[in-house]
């Protein structure tokens, strides 16, 4: 389809190794966002890009956690030496232009465990 | 294949007016379904419902679930402009994944 894709879908790792999720925003959508989401809980902002700004790093609640976004279009949310409070499923959107109100696009998430 | 479905797409409304969106799925393993304000950059948390026929409240809004008739609907009562956004409906599978719908526009005209 031509929706926001994210992999992998379920992801079980062991505390302190590091974890790679990828999302695929809708072609020709500059502003790309990651959030994640405890279960019960409201989504919770990590990271957004828009087009070639440098993007908004303000969420992510650790040096453990960064971001790419290559070529303007696949973004990778990277996750270093995880810990057990990092589980929660990870959700990727996309919009047009990234202004504020335009309707975003959400990808089905990743859900990570850390045992 | 699952899907939710918002209706309507967008709504036009005044003020003290009081507004339904509606959102149905048809979703294969259902866990919970989640509702959402969107207006800024990040969206909102409203409610999440996993019971039948139970109403979760706050303030002016509200929602129930249908878990026979597969849908839920969000009532928002004496509608102000700070109302105006785009709600958002996803569905919660046994999987934890999210299946979302495309949104209702709401605005709110003073």
């Amino acid at each position: 389809g031509a929706g926001v894709s994210q992999s992998p879908s379920n992801k079980v790792t062991e505390k302190g190794k590091d974890v790679e999720l990828r999302c695929d925003p809708i072609s020709g959508h500059t502003a790309l966002y990651w959030y994640r989401q405890s279960l019960g809980q409201g989504l919770e902002f990590l990271i957004y890009f828009q087009g070639n700004s440098a993007p908004d790093k303000s969420g992510l609640p650790s040096d453990r956690f960064s971001a790419e976004r290559t070529g303007g279009s696949v973004s990778t949310l990277t996750i270093q030496r995880t810990q057990q409070e990092d589980s929660a499923v990870y959700l990727c959107a996309s919009s047009s232009e990234g202004l504020a109100g335009d309707t975003q696009y959400f990808g089905p998430g990743t859900r990570l465990t850390v045992l | 294949e699952d899907k939710v479905v918002q209706s309507p797409l967008s709504l036009v409304v005044h003020e003290g007016d009081t507004v339904t969106l509606n959102c149905s799925y048809e979703v294969t393993n259902f866990r919970s379904l989640l509702w959402y304000k969107q207006e800024k950059k990040a969206p909102t948390f409203l409610f999440m419902l996993t019971s039948s026929g139970i109403e979760k409240k706050s303030g002016r809004l509200s929602s129930i679930l249908d878990k026979k008739e597969l849908f839920s609907i969000l009532n928002i009562t004496a509608t102000q402009t700070g109302d105006s956004a785009v709600y958002l409906c996803a569905v919660v599978d046994s999987n934890y994944q999210l299946i979302w719908g495309a949104g209702t526009k709401l605005i709110i005209k003073p």
